[in-house]
């Protein structure tokens, strides 16, 4: 099976200016979480999505939002950049989604916005 | 104010010997618990899990130990090698409710 993947591997972004990342999970898993990793913050959780519809929320700010499609696929959006959105977004997949279910991860977007 | 970096524990080993990773973790009901390796460059990779009605499971050349009584698990990695150079979390259970909380980590490093 085709692990996590996720486009662009790279981004450079303007302040004030928006982003899209996207993930496509792994086939036949239906939940898709998605992270910040940062060196001062770690690896923060940003929100989970399980058959298109947002399940878990973690504690960032409007301008972080995300969608998932019929086929599993996600994305994500960044409006209105700050320099402290720059860091590593991971995206992971896992079957059953939440409770007792690895992550699997794919191997980030790094987006640097200056 | 001023940013501050995450403190990162870290251990060192040289190649060949085995390695010991704790982890402390909070909540007694956590019943299932997942280790986690993150290369520089490269998302967490799923390496073994244990459910809280084990003690130890075994996977290859990895060890989780469980101790539920002072919540502390263990990976034990034998005869480390430079490849498993890399960042390693532990995920308890219910850090998969509302907030999917990674700690900071342990960054083990392998000398020649």
């Amino acid at each position: 099976k085709a692990g996590v993947t996720q486009t662009p591997r790279y981004l450079i972004k303007t302040r004030g200016q928006q982003v899209t990342l996207s993930c496509s999970p792994i086939s036949g898993h239906r939940s898709v979480s998605w992270y910040q990793q940062t060196p001062g913050q770690g690896l923060q959780f940003l929100f989970e999505y399980f058959s298109e519809t947002q399940r878990n929320k973690g504690n960032f700010p409007g301008r972080f939002s995300g969608r998932q499609f019929s086929n599993s696929r996600s994305e994500m959006n960044v409006s209105t950049l700050e320099l402290g959105d720059s860091a590593l977004y991971l995206c992971a997949s896992s079957a059953e989604g939440g409770v007792a279910s690895p992550l699997h991860f794919g191997n980030g977007t790094r987006l640097t916005v200056t | 104010g001023e940013s501050v970096g995450l403190h990162l524990p870290t251990l060192s080993v040289q190649e060949g010997d085995n390695s010991i990773i704790n982890c402390a973790y909070s909540n007694s009901a956590s019943d299932y618990f997942i280790w986690y390796k993150q290369e520089s460059g490269k998302g967490p990779q799923f390496i073994i899990d244990i459910r809280s009605n084990m003690d130890k499971r075994q996977g290859q050349r990895v060890t989780v130990l469980l101790n539920k009584t002072v919540k502390h698990l263990s990976l034990q990695i034998a005869a480390t090698q430079p490849g498993d150079s890399a960042v390693y979390f532990c995920v308890p259970e219910d850090n998969y409710g509302q907030n999917f909380v990674f700690g900071p980590g342990t960054r083990l490093s392998v000398l020649p």
